[in-house]
């Protein structure tokens, strides 16, 4: 069974001070791993997708990384309004489960001013 | 904005009851997924259609069921309810399987309360 675990569940960081969330994973085969961020209330908002171990994206103030078991959610100098909490799913490649997404449970981030 | 409609934005009704939780994909996508969001359960993957076909199932409850329509709108529903059925519930839409690249874009969601 595919699982996906996040830490740390909670991070509070000063503006500015960069940081990174973990994503560990389990897949009998990665199609693609990806990042969204949620605000309370709302849908999940994509960010990335990572398919293959060494393979790096950024996206202003965001880069994420993956390897064979995780992925990196790497943020640099963050502002307020990156305060979410940032999931993590995996996509499994083949087999019955077709598109389905596999989620952790999440890490809120709070920046504070 | 992703593109992708869901109404009603809050529902809320009684246990025993039933609902229908409706979706409007994104101009272009054939495959709608639909997930349920609880506090203690996480983003918990339910079921998906491609094309008007059902294609794979989740932990989805006998007293739930899904269909997608020919114009690819889809609908949840939710019978029998009970007092855990309460959480949030998104529906998410992508182009095609056969692609490499499938992100899924959620909708604003559903939030059912059940009392």
């Amino acid at each position: 069974e595919d699982q996906v675990t996040q830490s740390p569940e909670a991070l509070r960081l000063q503006e500015g001070e960069s940081s990174s969330l973990n994503c560990s994973y389990t897949v009998s085969g990665l199609r693609g791993l990806f990042w969204y961020r949620q605000d309370p209330g709302k849908g999940p908002e994509f960010l990335f997708t990572l398919y293959s171990a060494g393979e790096e994206k950024e996206k202003e103030r965001l880069k994420a990384t993956l390897t064979k078991k995780e992925s990196f959610l790497h943020i640099t100098a963050p502002k307020p309004e990156d305060s979410a909490t940032y999931l993590c799913a995996v996509q499994a490649d083949g087999g019955t489960s077709y598109g389905k997404l596999t989620f952790g449970q999440g890490t809120i981030l709070t920046v504070h001013p | 904005d992703s593109g992708v409609t869901q109404t009603p934005k809050h529902l809320i009704t009684a246990t025993g009851q039933r609902v229908t939780l409706r979706c409007s994909p994104r101009s272009g996508d054939l495959s709608v997924y639909w997930y349920q969001q609880s506090l203690d359960q996480g983003l918990q993957f339910l079921i998906q259609y491609y094309n008007g076909e059902e294609r794979a199932k989740g932990n989805i409850l006998e007293r739930f069921s899904a269909q997608q329509f020919p114009d690819l709108h889809s609908e949840l529903n939710l019978s029998s309810l009970e007092l855990g059925d309460s959480a949030l519930y998104f529906c998410a839409s992508s182009v095609d399987l056969a692609r490499s690249t499938d992100t899924q874009y959620f909708g604003p969601g559903t939030r059912l309360t059940v009392l």
